[in-house]
């Protein structure tokens, strides 16, 4: 039973709009949460993390918000570029930094 | 300089053998990782040790065994292989309390037929 969902396995943007990855949670005691970005034949990268304290993150391009009452987090990124074609990943702990339950992906394409 | 590295990148083998992955952190992180990405593109955690001491063990065949001889190294050895073994092994590294985030190596495909 997947307790971290990405419904949305692929998603293709025009570049310089913006980008919304979804992941939906089920599990009301995860309270921390990461994107990562994976590239082909490549191991996954840490983007960005979100505490359930907060509902906005902001690196940069990168805007992670996260909706607790709904179980909802989304990744923005705006303008999208075509270097950030890859696959994204959402990830949730639960009070417990080691053990991180991973979505299974959302291939994004920006078009140039 | 590679953070996290996995050796073999690939791994084809036959049903039954015994093979081992290797992985090394030079980030001197405390907390080493195993995960398998299987063919629905889950990454699923197998493993997790702390300063070398298993802390986190999921519901995995105790055909899979890791060995962690140093902080620096966590390697994977598999007994007796299976069909569905066949996935791609990600190792991982992080510093306990720093947040989360872990560092990933570049994956272990391996496909045993």
């Amino acid at each position: 039973d997947q307790q971290v969902k990405q419904n949305s396995p692929s998603l293709s943007v025009q570049e310089g709009r913006i980008s919304i990855l979804n992941c939906d949670y089920t599990n009301s005691m995860f309270d921390y949460f990461l994107w990562y970005k994976k590239y082909p034949a490549e191991g996954p990268t840490f983007l960005i993390s979100i505490s359930s304290i907060k509902d906005k993150n902001e690196d940069g391009r990168f805007t992670v918000f996260l909706n607790k009452s709904a179980k909802h987090l989304s990744l923005h990124i705006v303008p999208s570029q075509p270097g950030d074609s890859a696959v994204y990943f959402c990830a949730a702990s639960a009070d417990d930094f080691n053990k991180f339950y991973f979505g299974s992906g959302t291939k994004l394409n920006v078009k140039p | 300089d590679t953070a996290v590295s996995q050796t073999p990148k690939y791994l084809v083998t036959q049903m039954g053998n015994d093979k081992s992955i290797k992985c090394e952190q030079n980030l001197g992180h405390d907390t080493m990782y195993w995960y398998k990405q299987d063919s629905k593109k889950f990454l699923k955690i197998m493993f997790s040790y702390n300063n070398k001491e298993l802390i986190i063990n999921e519901t995995v065949p105790n055909r899979f065994s890791p060995k962690s001889p140093d902080k620096a190294h966590l390697n994977l050895h598999i007994n007796s292989l299976e069909l569905g073994d066949s996935a791609v092994y990600f190792c991982a590294s992080s510093q306990r309390n720093s947040g989360g985030s872990q560092f990933f190596g570049p994956g272990t495909r391996l496909t045993v037929l």
